[in-house]
């Protein structure tokens, strides 16, 4: 069983430098999101998407752009990493936005020289 | 906007004892949803445990269950029959309806330590 599947596990990155962090999804969710976990702290939501073609933004979005273009995939980008951005991604997914389990994958440790 | 506020850092209990995470949370929103999950040392986030805001009985799931009190505001998880597998940090999250549609707000999260 796959669930939610996300791209690298594991990244090292210098200031300036862009890249795109994966997630996958086979359960035909609808619903998809980004979050990011730094020490001490809980999750916080960076961009959401109830379904293909739509996208908004969550609490921390500064720095971070998505699309969603199948129902499956969710790509997160970091257009101009900066140290700031070092931590813990993690994507989730769910049947719908509100009162519904999300499903986590593994998570992407992000580090930012 | 909602806010989960979780005031325990650190909790300890003995094996086979149960132990209470404290979650209150702040909407305005009249529908709304109350997860808890649970952060081991590995890394992956596992769902435990939902509460509606309408269901009228406490949710429970195996030795988990929530004590949910509407009034106060408040969604505590109990765990029973801790087991060292236990040791953990949980979350307690929230979503809702309106314009909170598809924002989950998660606390701070408490450490649980088991001890043999």
């Amino acid at each position: 069983n796959a669930g939610v599947t996300q791209t690298p596990k594991f990244q090292v990155l210098k200031t300036g430098q862009s890249m795109t962090l994966q997630c996958a999804q086979d359960m035909n969710h609808e619903y998809m999101s980004w979050y990011r976990q730094d020490p001490g702290m809980g999750l916080r939501l960076i961009h959401y998407s109830v379904g293909a073609g739509i996208t908004d933004q969550g609490e921390v979005p500064n720095g971070y752009n998505v699309s969603r273009s199948t129902t499956e995939d969710f790509p997160l980008r970091l257009l101009s990493a900066a140290p700031s951005q070092t931590s813990v991604y993690f994507c989730a997914s769910s049947w719908e936005a509100s009162n519904q389990p999300q499903h986590f994958g593994d998570g992407t440790r992000l580090s930012i020289l | 906007a909602q806010k989960i506020t979780q005031t325990q850092p650190g909790m300890f209990v003995q094996e086979k004892e149960a132990v209470t995470l404290d979650c209150t949370y702040d909407t305005s929103d009249q529908s709304y949803g109350l997860f808890w999950y649970k952060q081991p040392s590995s890394g992956e986030m596992i769902f435990l445990i939902y509460q509606g805001s309408y269901d009228e009985q406490n949710a429970t799931e195996g030795r988990y269950s929530l004590n949910f009190q509407k009034a106060r505001k408040s969604a505590n998880l109990v765990i029973s029959a801790s087991q060292l597998g236990d040791s953990a940090m949980y979350f307690c999250a929230s979503d809702a309806g309106g314009t909170s549609y598809g924002k989950l707000t998660f606390g701070q999260g408490t450490i649980l330590t088991v001890h043999p």
